[in-house]
């Protein structure tokens, strides 16, 4: 069974304050990893998908990385606007199904 | 464009009316998800539609019917709900753009069930 962790669950952080959440997996052949931005009562907003370990993708402040156990998302002189849910999932080659497996989250709160 | 939209934005209603949400995307994707989410919890997947079928039912109660009309929409049918049915729902399309196969999320329905 894919398992999908993430820490830590609530992180608050100054503006300019530089720091890295993590998604930690198990999953029987990784098929991509995936992270979302979500703010309150909304969808989830896609940011990055990574399928190999050392694989980075970047956009604006945001920074994500995978190795073959974890991944991070790095950010990098946040703004109160970057606070929000960052989701993370997998998706293994278990099963035939594209159904990824989301783990329960990191509440970013970015204080002015 | 990777935009699936969601109507309507809030619904509220009792435990005897029948209503419906509805979910439109136009990126030719041709596998759609429903899912519900609660307050600090994780997304929880429902039905998953493949090629206008359905392809997986999480043992959701029968109070929630999905429909797959054509390609580009997905319908939930909502009857008899309970309180405890009181979640944001989201709808998903998933496709392959600039070479990554991904799931794009609506914004959702938040839905109140008195």
């Amino acid at each position: 069974e894919d398992q999908v962790t993430q820490s830590p669950e609530a992180l608050r952080l100054q503006e300019g304050e530089s720091s890295s959440l993590n998604c930690s997996y198990t999953v029987s052949g990784l098929r991509g990893l995936f992270w979302y931005r979500q703010d309150p009562g909304k969808g989830p907003e896609f940011l990055f998908t990574l399928y190999s370990a050392g694989e980075e993708k970047e956009k604006e402040r945001l920074k994500a990385t995978l190795t073959k156990k974890e991944s991070f998302l790095h950010i990098t002189a946040p703004k109160p606007e970057d606070s929000a849910t960052y989701l993370c999932a997998v998706r293994s080659a278990s099963g035939g199904s594209y159904i990824p497996t989301f783990g329960r989250g990191t509440s970013l709160i970015v204080h002015p | 464009d990777t935009e699936v939209t969601q109507t309507p934005k809030h619904l509220v209603m009792g435990m005897t009316n029948k209503k419906s949400l509805k979910c439109e995307q136009h990126m030719g994707h041709r596998a759609m998800y429903w899912y519900k989410q609660k307050a600090k919890k994780p997304p929880e997947l429902m039905f998953v539609y493949s090629y206008e079928k359905l392809s997986i039912n999480e043992s959701v109660p029968s109070r929630f019917s999905p429909e797959c009309p054509n390609s580009s929409l997905l319908n939930l049918h909502l009857h008899a709900l309970q309180p405890e049915d009181s979640a944001l729902y989201l709808c998903a399309s998933r496709g392959s753009i600039d070479g990554t196969d991904t799931q794009y999320f609506g914004p959702g329905t938040r839905l109140t069930v008195l």
